[in-house]
């Protein structure tokens, strides 16, 4: 059973346009949720996250929103740059055994 | 800053031949991780420990042994490889008990099975 669903799949957008991604889940103990950035050849890394007792989290360029009553939650990338070209990782953890259950991702294109 | 390295980076095989993935982290986190990512399903959890010694079963455990030999090191095994296990394998740790929940990831290896 998906713990997290993710869309969309891909997206490209033009440089200095917004990015959103959408994410939603079932399980009413994840508490924290991650996004997480992944390069081609590289790793995932963390970009932001954020805890259920809030709703916005803001990060230079990134912002998070999560709506607990929807169990939905966002990732908004304002004055997107080509080099924000990356598969998007929308992730979620219930933080009680240090497991984090990811999306299947996003592959986001930023076109000059 | 978190450092997680595993080896080898790409590794080619047979159907029924023997894998052992490596990796380790020099910060001393409690928690590792085995993942694998293929397109379309994300990263899956094989297994994960969260001490020497301990192992716990993840998401898609079948075909894998796992074994933390140490603080710093994870082991993967694929003792008889199927096809259906070319994936790209990341390994990551964790630091249980801090405020943050962060996974610091390795740069993955890439497996393949004829």
């Amino acid at each position: 059973q998906q713990q997290v669903r993710q869309s969309p799949q891909s997206l490209t957008v033009w440089e200095g346009g917004t990015t959103v991604l959408t994410c939603s889940y079932e399980d009413s103990t994840f508490n924290y949720f991650p996004w997480y950035q992944q390069f081609p050849g590289e790793g995932p890394a963390l970009l932001i996250s954020i805890l259920s007792v809030s709703d916005k989290k803001e990060d230079g360029r990134f912002t998070t929103f999560f709506n607990k009553r929807e169990k939905k939650l966002s990732l908004h990338i304002i004055d997107s740059q080509p080099g924000d070209s990356a598969t998007y990782f929308c992730a979620a953890s219930p933080n009680s055994n240090n497991r984090i259950f990811f999306g299947d991702g996003t592959q986001l294109v930023v076109k000059p | 800053e978190a450092a997680v390295t595993q080896s080898p980076r790409n590794k080619v095989t047979v159907t029924g031949g023997n894998v052992t993935l490596s990796c380790r982290q020099t910060n001393s986190h409690n928690y590792m991780y085995w993942y694998r990512q293929d397109t379309g399903h994300g990263l899956r959890l094989i297994h994960y420990s969260y001490g020497a010694g301990n192992l716990q079963i993840g998401d898609v455990p079948d075909g894998y042994k796992a074994t933390r030999t140490t603080q710093e090191d994870f082991f993967l095994l694929l003792e008889l490889a199927s096809p259906s296990q070319t994936s790209l394998y990341f390994c990551a740790s964790s630091d249980a008990g801090q405020s943050s929940y962060e996974q610091y990831f390795g740069p993955g290896t890439r497996l393949t099975v004829l």
